[in-house]
């Protein structure tokens, strides 16, 4: 069964950083490109970041850039979005995806991160 | 960037009765289009890809049509489990991907 199940949603001052982690389960994590999406609270979707299954290609939305870098562990079967310089703006549940040729067909359960002070 | 625009914001439906959810881009995303439905509280589902092609498990009550810039879907008799809001989302031209502001089905 296919699972991916991030973590490391929390409460954070603006300016200050976090790095949320998902974990995949039930295919081959290396073939497969992985896609951060996020929600603000009653929004609708945002795609966040890309990462191909080697790990050579990202991309990132204009809103993110320069603040937020994606990274994967094939060997972990893990994918990272490490934040930085948060803003309010970026308060919204985060979901860890799997891409198949960029449409998303497995989701997370997501995981919140506010910012606020 | 492609800008997904769906209509209407929000369908009232009678449970067995059809739905029809549009979705329109600024640009041609050929077939390149899928469709998720979000209940309250849970991650979206994909329920549509490649504009027409029924995802793993999906009743086939769902249907998608349409190619370019005009998209539908259509849910033929409403059950009451597909009360939701609905996504569309292109992957033709990108990054970024973009979704569509989504269609909430209620319960007329």
């Amino acid at each position: 069964e296919v699972q991916v199940v991030e973590s490391g949603g929390d409460l954070v001052h603006p300016g200050g950083s976090l790095r949320l982690s998902c974990a995949a389960a039930g295919f081959t994590f290396s073939s497969y490109e992985m896609i951060w999406i996020r929600q603000a609270p009653g929004k609708g979707l945002e795609w966040v970041s890309y990462i191909s299954g080697t790990g050579t290609t990202i991309f990132y939305a204009d809103s993110v850039k320069g603040r937020f870098t994606i990274s994967r562990d094939n060997a972990k079967k893990s994918v990272f979005l490490q934040m930085n310089s948060l803003r309010a703006e970026d308060t919204a549940v985060y979901y860890c995806t799997r891409g198949t040729l960029r449409y998303l067909d497995y989701w997370g359960q997501g995981t919140l991160v506010t910012v606020s002070s | 960037e492609i800008v997904m625009t769906q209509s209407p914001a929000t369908l009232s439906v009678s449970p067995g009765e059809r739905a029809t959810l549009s979705c329109r881009a600024s640009q041609s995303v050929s077939s390149n289009l899928a469709w998720y439905q979000q209940k309250p509280g849970q991650p979206p589902r994909l329920l549509i890809f490649d504009a027409s092609t029924r995802a793993t498990g999906i009743p086939v009550r769902f249907s998608g049509s349409g190619s370019g810039t005009e998209f539908t879907l259509t849910i033929s008799r409403l059950q009451s489990e597909d009360f939701a809001l609905y996504y569309c989302q292109q992957y033709n031209d990108w990054p970024p991907l973009t979704f569509g502001g989504g269609t909430k089905v209620e319960i007329k």
